[in-house]
């Protein structure tokens, strides 16, 4: 089975700071990885597909890279909006989610 | 407008059963492969169950593997997941998603509670 394994678990920043949360797989997973924003008592949001695709309707401060068993998400100029938990998922094999990593006001 | 929605969770004592269903509509139910993702209460998502546009092809997590079963019934735009031998650890919200990759659309979820 591919784990998926994010960090850092809890990012605290402030409106404007940008952000980088990293996903690492257990083995390579190509670029078969999505990035997930999730809200409180809310689905899962799509962000990002194939490590660097963006979604449609996602605001281009939002992108992702990386390709084998690194990869990262990054928001440029956080916004009050952006305020939530992120998971990675791989999707090379079968599915697997990252534990997810919050990000809260500084 | 892509909608889907669960329904069927419920309070099940441990060792019962429950169906979940999800109905789709906006868009061609049969062409997408289909899953079942759970988040345990306060915890992180977990990949349940996959299904293809067919349904001939399935796959599910070990942790549920032998007690939960994934079908569908493309006439009448729905997807189900019946669930046995219930157990604590299956106290969830239950989440129907579509793709075969990544996931694009997913529903509101349906909580499932596993308590005496």
């Amino acid at each position: 089975d591919i784990q998926m394994t994010q960090s850092p678990s809890t990012l605290s920043a402030s409106v404007g700071d940008r952000v980088t949360i990293t996903c690492r797989a257990s083995q390579s997973i190509s670029s078969w990885l999505a990035w997930y924003q999730q809200k409180p008592g809310k689905a899962p949001k799509l962000l990002i597909y194939k490590a660097s695709s963006l979604e449609s309707g996602v605001p281009s401060r939002f992108s992702g890279s990386g390709s084998g068993t690194e990869f990262t998400l990054t928001i440029t100029s956080l916004q009050p909006d952006d305020f939530a938990t992120y998971y990675c998922q791989q999707y090379n094999s079968y599915w697997t989610f990252g534990q997810g990593t919050k990000v809260e006001i500084k | 407008e892509v909608q889907l929605v669960e329904s069927g969770g419920g309070l099940v004592q441990p060792g019962g059963s429950l169906r979940l269903s999800c109905a789709a509509s906006g868009f061609t139910f049969s062409s997408y492969e289909m899953n079942w993702v759970r988040q345990a209460p306060g915890k992180g998502l977990e990949w349940v169950s996959h299904i293809s546009t067919s349904g001939s092809n399935i796959y599910h997590a070990d942790s549920v593997k032998g007690r939960f079963t994934i079908s569908r019934d493309n006439a009448k735009n729905s997807l189900y997941l019946q669930m046995n031998s219930l157990r604590a650890e299956d106290t969830a919200v239950y989440y129907c998603a579509t793709g075969g990759g990544y996931f694009e659309y997913w529903g509101q979820g349906t909580l499932v509670t596993v308590s005496s």
